[in-house]
């Protein structure tokens, strides 16, 4: 699991409530990645990081924003829940210079928004 | 269009049987390959990595990568009833960094 852990796994809320996700990492890892997955989609990037205080939007960035303030943590808030962001999170972070493209995953958030 | 299509099955299978699995891609920049596998409720974990077009062998599976069809296959021989899980592609281009796009996931289940 490279050391990832996301909190809180499970998390029910009411629309227009703020609601922040956290991902840790125990291994250093310089990139960290914040994903959505949904039946018919895959996964989809919502926001990556590249450093500390480095972030960039992906594919589907609209309604979240994200902070990293410390190489561990990545955090991924909605600003105002609606329920299209019901949805199951996943964070992952990837080796710096890793020749495998390997992306190490979390255990998943899954988000209901009622 | 998707820039990378997977058939989402769900597909299922008698233990012991030769299980395909495929994606195809639109965007020619595409160089480096990955299968996933996904238990229910868990993260993706990699699976396989290719390089570029040919294939790669890991004990019961291997991925094949035909750029001049954009096409990549996932074959897993004698599958057994661990090997139920979704398998998912994914890909990037050589400038993208690590930023992966990902197929929508097949869904397998070996029956013993």
């Amino acid at each position: 699991d490279a050391g990832i852990t996301q909190s809180p796994r499970h998390k029910v809320t009411e629309t227009g409530t703020p609601v922040t996700l956290r991902c840790h990492q125990t291994e250093n890892h310089r990139y960290m990645y914040w994903y959505r997955q949904d039946p018919g989609h895959g996964l989809r990037l919502i926001h990556y990081s590249y450093g500390v205080k480095d972030t960039d939007k992906g594919e589907v960035s609209d309604g979240y924003s994200v902070s990293r303030s410390k190489t561990e943590d990545f955090l991924l808030t909605l600003e105002s829940a609606t329920s299209s962001q019901t949805s199951v999170y996943f964070c992952a972070t990837h080796l710096d210079g890793g020749s495998t493209d390997t992306q190490y995953f979390g255990p998943g958030t899954r988000l209901t928004v009622l | 269009q998707k820039e990378v299509e997977q058939d989402p099955g769900p597909l299922s299978v008698p233990e012991g049987a030769i299980v395909s699995l495929n994606c195809t891609y639109s965007n020619s920049a595409f160089q480096y390959f990955m299968w996933y596998r996904q238990y229910s409720r868990k993260g993706p974990e990699l699976l396989m990595y290719t390089y570029s077009s040919g294939n790669k062998e890991d004990g019961r599976f291997t991925a094949q990568v035909d750029k001049s069809s954009k096409y990549i296959s996932l074959f897993i021989r004698d599958s057994q009833p661990s090997d139920s899980a979704t398998y998912l592609c994914a890909m990037r281009s050589h400038n993208q960094g690590g930023k992966l796009i990902f197929g929508q996931g097949t869904e397998l289940s070996v029956k013993p």
